[in-house]
């Protein structure tokens, strides 16, 4: 069973370096095609798309976050790995990885973790 | 940048109503569009891909429609388990989300 696991702080300051870690199960992130991304939703409202990677370790960021995202991955350990700089309360919201599959040659989030919330205060 | 819009923002409907949520976006994304059903406190799980795949083990009363740049997700005969807020998501151009439609009880 496919399972997704997202892990890191739930509490951070302005101005810190946020990491998170999205543990893969059951899929190996060097199988070809694999991606990755992360997807974020600050309490009551919309989901907002981050950044994705693939097994290639082609990567494509938020054009407004790109600045201060990035995304890698640890295929060993079949982890994929967020950072995101100088953290805001504006960034609070709920971290979620998720699985980009592919059906009939289109790309969409098939498999997602629970999510982490991320709350920025001093 | 391709922008996402969806309407209403919010309905209102009664179990075994017909219900109809519309996704535009700002310019045509071919069937590079997507749907997901997300429950208070719960990650998005999708519905639809390529604007009218059926995701494996959902209902067979959703279904997806269009391309270009309007799109439509319909329930047909709504359950209780459907009260929940629906994301429509074009994979075209980077990755959007559109704003959301909460479907509640009437």
């Amino acid at each position: 069973q496919v399972a997704l696991k997202e892990s890191g702080p739930v509490l951070v300051k302005p101005s810190e370096t946020l990491t998170l870690t999205c543990a893969v199960s059951a899929l190996s992130l060097s199988n070809a095609r694999m991606g990755v991304a992360w997807i974020r939703q600050p309490p009551g409202e919309a989901l907002e798309w981050l950044a994705h990677i693939f097994s290639t370790d082609a990567k494509s960021y938020n054009t407004y976050l790109r600045s201060r995202l990035t995304v890698s991955k640890d295929t060993s350990n079949n982890l994929v790995v967020l950072t995101l700089t100088n953290m805001d309360p504006a960034d609070t919201a709920t971290y979620y990885c998720a699985r980009l599959g592919q059906r009939l040659g289109q790309y969409y989030f098939d498999f997602w973790g629970q999510g982490v919330l991320v709350t920025v205060s001093s | 940048d391709i922008q996402m819009t969806q309407s209403p923002s919010s309905l209102s409907a009664s179990v075994g109503d017909r219900v109809t949520i519309t996704c535009r976006a700002s310019q045509s994304i071919s069937n590079s569009l997507n749907w997901y059903q997300q429950k208070p406190g719960k990650a998005p799980q999708p519905l639809i891909y390529a604007a009218s795949g059926l995701q494996s083990g959902v209902p067979s009363r959703f279904s997806g429609s269009g391309s270009g740049t309007d799109f439509t997700l319909t329930i047909s005969s709504l359950q209780p388990d459907d009260f929940a807020t629906y994301y429509c998501q074009q994979s075209y151009s980077d990755v959007r989300f559109g704003p959301g439609t909460k479907v509640d009880i009437k």
